[in-house]
This record gives C-alpha cells, sequence and structure tokens, in this order.
C-alpha cells in the first residue's frame, strides 16, 4: 500500500515563505502532486513532479527527490487567500492517487 | 469547458433509502475516480475508471456502494441502502493520462 505523511498545521504571517514537506512510502512510484483545499471547497491541482529537482509555477514551487521518497511545496509572499489546507499525493503505475491527509496553512496578517 | 460536473449539491436523506450521485467529466480525460471525504478519514479513493472500464474498486467500502460508467461523459455511484455512516462529501474527479485531477464541486451527503 502507500502512506504518506505531513504536517498536521503550518502557520506563517503574509509576505513570508513556507514550506510544506512530504514523505512517502510507496511501490510503483510515478510522481507526487499536490493540491490546495479551501474550507467548503474542492481539492484544486497545484503541482506535479515526476522527475528529481524543482518546479516552478508563480508564487508557488514544488520539490521531488524520488532517491529519498520525498517532497515539498514552497509558498512564497504569503497572501492571506493562502490560508487553505494542501495535500500531497502520490500517482502509482496502478493509475490512481493516494492522498495524504493534509496540511491546515493559517496564515496571519 | 464546465469543468467537472456533479450532482445533486447537497443530499439529505433517511437512512435506508437509495442515494444516486452523478458526475460528467472533462470531455477528453480518460480517467474517473470518485472519491469520499470526511474529517476521520480524509480523503478515500472509492472507485477509479480507466475508459469507462472499473479499473480498481478496493476502496468501496461494502456491498451497498455500487458505481457504473456507461459512457465517457456520465458516471453515477450509488448507495442502498444509505446509512449515517455513509454521511460525508463524495468528490468525482478526471484526469487525462494521471497527471492530475480536476474535482467536481462535491456532493455533500447527509443521512439522518
Amino acid at each position: 500500500g502507500q502512506s504518506l505523511e505531513q504536517p498536521s498545521e503550518v502557520t506563517a504571517v503574509e509576505g513570508a515563505i513556507v514550506q510544506i514537506n512530504c514523505t512517502y512510502q510507496t511501490s510503483g512510484f510515478y510522481g507526487l502532486s499536490w493540491y490546495q483545499q479551501h474550507d467548503g471547497g474542492a481539492p484544486t491541482f497545484l503541482s506535479y513532479n515526476a522527475l528529481d529537482g524543482l518546479e516552478e509555477t508563480g508564487r508557488f514551487s514544488s520539490f521531488l527527490s524520488r532517491s529519498d521518497s520525498y517532497g515539498y511545496l514552497l509558498l512564497q509572499e504569503l497572501q492571506m487567500k493562502d490560508s487553505a489546507s494542501y495535500f500531497c499525493a502520490v500517482n502509482t503505475n496502478a493509475g490512481k492517487s493516494t492522498f495524504g491527509d493534509g496540511t491546515t496553512l493559517t496564515v496571519k496578517p | 469547458d464546465a469543468g467537472v460536473i456533479q450532482s445533486p449539491r447537497h443530499e439529505v436523506t433517511e437512512m435506508g433509502q437509495e442515494v444516486t450521485l452523478r458526475c460528467k467529466p472533462i470531455s477528453g480525460h480518460n480517467s474517473l475516480f470518485w472519491y469520499r471525504q470526511t474529517m476521520m478519514r480524509g480523503l478515500e479513493l472509492l472507485i477509479y475508471f480507466n475508459n469507462n472500464v472499473p479499473i480498481d474498486d478496493s476502496g468501496m467500502p461494502e456491498d451497498r456502494f455500487s458505481a457504473k460508467m456507461p459512457n465517457a461523459s456520465f458516471s453515477t455511484l450509488k448507495i442502498q441502502p444509505s446509512e449515517p455512516r455513509d454521511s460525508a462529501v463524495y468528490f468525482c474527479a478526471s484526469s487525462l493520462e494521471g497527471r492530475g485531477y480536476t474535482f467536481g464541486s462535491g456532493t455533500r451527503l447527509t443521512v439522518v
């Protein structure tokens, strides 16, 4: 089976940088995805890493190290609207994604 | 593109009743997923289809749950009979080649 670990809560102030880590154990690893979910909303796809390294999309970046079974989501220039839950998810050769329990990010003024 | 469309948005039903949730995936996406989200268990994959064929239904909790995908543009998740512990938000998601999922707005199911 698959297992993922990510912190349950993170707090930061507006304008700061925050990193949300994710470690995983799985067989048939294809890639690591990140999703954002606001209260009462649906998960929204942020990024996907299949290869080692950093992928940048605006204020958000995602990193993967396959050898360490580790990735992170980096959020820069934090804004109040970034307060949400963030999920990492492993995609496997079975064609499906298993989600972590999510990290609740609170951005304070 | 209207995205993944789910209906109904909210459903309140009595224990023992049949519940049918509906999903229209994004046109051209070849994979469709049904997830359930609760505070206690997080996001759980119930079943997924690839090219309309069920590939993995190991997450379906019990025989009371069934899912169908009669064509590329429509899927249903049925619970019969429903129980209070089935109360959750049910999400449908679709993807092309599995790299990133587009989720529908979800159906908030309450079984009383």
